[in-house]
């Protein structure tokens, strides 16, 4: 089952924080953030496992909610560099099996 | 380090043809599994090779079909080609450490006429 990414775009000026939402109707493994630039090959950000904690870097973060099948990605202060489509990939029950992406959320940073 | 790379980076079939895509893993990564990415659209899973075996497989028809080799590079395979296999085809290599996430190639946009 596709996870449902919301919102479907984004536009922020540089320094502004946002969320990208990420929820699934099955019970989750793990969830995995992607960017992907316009013309290019998504690049791997962050995975979250169930049971794990919350992961980050810089001024990325990212969060997994089992219980309610949820994980949300932050985005704060954010670079004309953090432009691109972020996608979640989510893996369903003991692990181990292929990632189900969803739609994606565009998101543009404005100077 | 290379990084993941794909041939050709650009194809134009027609319908009912065939065509093969190849990939060469990142350095030190074993496991290949290749998506279909339409357009606006996430990636689709289409398989996955582990020791030269189909490991997984998504919801795609017998006309996609795959290999690895030895040297874990992987090409993927499409008979019959339909106006709707036009897509990008991501390659993604990934070792035993699934922590790490996967990491994608350039892709390879095929256009079916």
């Amino acid at each position: 089952q596709q996870p449902v990414q919301s919102p479907q775009a984004v536009i922020l000026r540089e320094g502004e924080d946002a969320v990208i939402n990420c929820s699934s109707s099955k019970a989750l493994y793990s969830v995995h953030w992607y960017r992907q630039k316009h013309g290019e090959a998504p690049v791997f950000l962050m995975i979250l496992l169930k049971g794990g904690e919350q992961k980050g870097h810089e001024k990325i973060s990212a969060s997994f909610n089992e219980k309610k099948q949820q994980s949300s990605l932050y985005l704060t202060a954010s670079q004309l560099s953090y432009s691109g489509t972020y996608f979640c990939g989510t893996e369903g029950g003991a692990g181990n099996t292929p990632l189900v992406f969803g739609k994606g959320t565009r998101l543009s940073v404005i100077a | 380090d290379a990084g993941v790379t794909q041939s050709p980076t650009h194809l134009i079939k027609t319908r009912g043809q065939q065509v093969t895509l190849r990939c060469s893993p990142k350095s030190g990564h074993d496991t290949v599994s290749w998506y279909q990415q339409a357009l606006g659209q996430g990636p689709q899973f289409i398989f996955q090779y582990y020791e030269e075996e189909e490991r997984q497989r998504g919801n795609f028809p017998d006309r996609f079909s795959g290999h690895q080799f030895p040297n874990y590079s992987s090409e993927l395979n499409v008979n019959a080609l339909l106006l709707g296999d036009s897509a990008l085809y991501l390659c993604a290599s990934s070792s035993g450490t699934a922590l790490a996430g996967e990491f994608f190639g350039p892709g390879t946009r095929l256009t079916v006429l």
